[in-house]
């Protein structure tokens, strides 16, 4: 199994729809957890960051459940330049070794 | 010009050849690290480094092998290229500060036939 584990893809939603995305892990000792946004075949770039309270910037909203060792992203109002591929990112210690998961790959439809 | 830069860009070679892959950047990190992505399987991790006198191997180091040559040059060595090690490369920075942000390189597309 592997460390980090995302929701399989290709989500293909209209635009102005809502989607959510779930990435768990399996290490607890982790303390550090990230959305990085990846478009095709670019590099990978941070989207944000997740913290214990839960953080929104604008339509994206992240969330963090230390309990059930999953972390989520809510998209609102989706575009059309949100389509891409979402990696979530775990590390066991701030700044250590980033742990990525699979990616989920979403495509908005006009 | 880009803050972290990798060369070459797409190279490709044949079954047991030696390849570098090269990686420098701007930013003043100490940590640098190498992944390698494949569809499906997202970004893995195959070394890392947290200064220059610091190697350590990743999810899958076997058939690789680094060098930090610098604190702003961290370079990646397929001794003898094989067929599963096509794959798009990644080499990435970062501060090791809280924020965790992580900055790579545009990639290196390497096939080996």
């Amino acid at each position: 199994r592997k460390e980090v584990e995302q929701d399989p893809g290709p989500f293909n939603v209209p635009e102005g729809a809502t989607v959510a995305f779930n990435c768990t892990y399996s290490n607890s000792a982790s303390q550090s957890f990230f959305w990085y946004r990846q478009d095709c075949r670019k590099e990978p770039k941070l989207l944000m960051s997740v913290y214990s309270s839960g953080n929104e910037d604008g339509r994206f909203t992240a969330q963090l459940n230390r309990a059930s060792q999953y972390i989520s992203l809510l998209i609102r109002d989706s575009k059309l330049s949100d389509s891409a591929t979402y990696l979530c990112a775990v590390d066991r210690a701030q700044g250590g070794k980033l742990i990525f998961g699979q990616g989920t790959e979403l495509s908005v439809k006009p | 010009d880009a803050d972290v830069t990798q060369t070459p860009r797409n190279r490709i070679t044949k079954t047991g050849k030696r390849i570098m892959l090269e990686c420098s950047q701007t930013k003043g990190h100490d940590r640098m690290y190498w992944y390698r992505q494949d569809p499906g399987l997202g970004l893995r991790l195959i070394y890392y480094s947290f200064d220059v006198k610091d190697i350590n191997k990743g999810e899958i180091s076997d058939g690789y092998s680094v060098s930090r040559q610098a604190q702003a040059k961290f370079s990646l060595s397929l001794e003898s290229a094989i067929p599963n090690q096509t794959a798009l490369y990644f080499c990435a920075t970062t501060s090791g500060h809280a924020t965790g942000e992580l900055f790579f390189g545009e990639g290196s597309r390497l096939t080996v036939l």
